[in-house]
């Protein structure tokens, strides 16, 4: 399978616990997004990496969340003291440089987290 | 920063008949609108898109318009199936595609 991959693909932790989740993207391309979503709302934007830089960050991101992509290739988010409140599913996409088509994000399968 | 909304967040419509799903969005900027289609447990995938500099983009039974004046975009599915059902997001970005700003999604029902 040469599309985007996410583990894990399920995750439950109690409350206070740190966790951490992983992105795979499509080889050749250099963006990479993290998106929170949550039951009947659309993706909403958390991070995103062009290479190793992280470029753009959403002021909704607590200081609990980090993200890094070390050497421009996989993705890794850690959420810090869990709360109830980061129950979601946490979508990765990427996508190649713009430009003729290549803008297309192409989403992981997502990591669905549920905190107790 | 960017909003999005969309509109109906739920459509039911008969085999066959068209559906249209609305969005509108405040930042000027946004030059990028993409559609996606989202069935149950399912990633999030590319069906359309649209960039500002156009005002109509179609592909088979789906169309995208733009109205940059009035800052909305509409997805026009016609001669519906069944296999159509699922919930259609719309999305827009700045010229620069660092972030994406999504709709709250519509449920479409295509009753055989």
């Amino acid at each position: 399978d040469t599309g985007v991959s996410q583990n894990p693909r399920h995750k439950i932790t109690k409350r206070g616990q740190n966790v951490t989740f992983r992105c795979d993207p499509i080889s050749e391309h250099n963006r990479l997004y993290w998106y929170r979503q949550t039951l009947g709302q659309g993706p909403e934007f958390l991070t995103y990496f062009q290479n190793e830089a992280q470029l753009e960050k959403s002021r909704l991101l607590s200081d609990r969340f980090s993200a890094e992509r070390p050497k421009g290739s996989f993705s890794t988010l850690e959420i810090q003291r869990t709360e109830q409140g980061d129950s979601a599913m946490y979508l990765c996409a990427s996508s190649s440089a713009p430009g003729q088509g290549k803008e297309t994000q192409y989403f992981g399968p997502g990591t669905r987290l549920l905190v107790l | 920063g960017e909003n999005v909304e969309q509109h109906p967040s739920t459509l039911s419509v008969q085999e066959g008949d068209s559906a249209v799903i609305k969005c509108t969005y405040s930042d000027s900027a946004s030059n990028y609108f993409p559609w996606y289609k989202q069935e149950l447990g399912k990633r999030p995938q590319l069906i359309i898109d649209i960039r500002s500099n156009v005002g109509e983009k179609k592909d088979q039974r789906i169309a995208v318009t733009l109205n940059k004046t009035a800052k909305h975009f509409s997805l026009h599915i016609t001669e519906t199936q069944p296999e159509d059902s699922a919930v259609y997001f719309c999305a827009a970005s700045l010229y620069n595609f660092n972030k994406f700003y999504f709709g709250s999604g519509t449920k479409l029902n295509v009753k055989p």
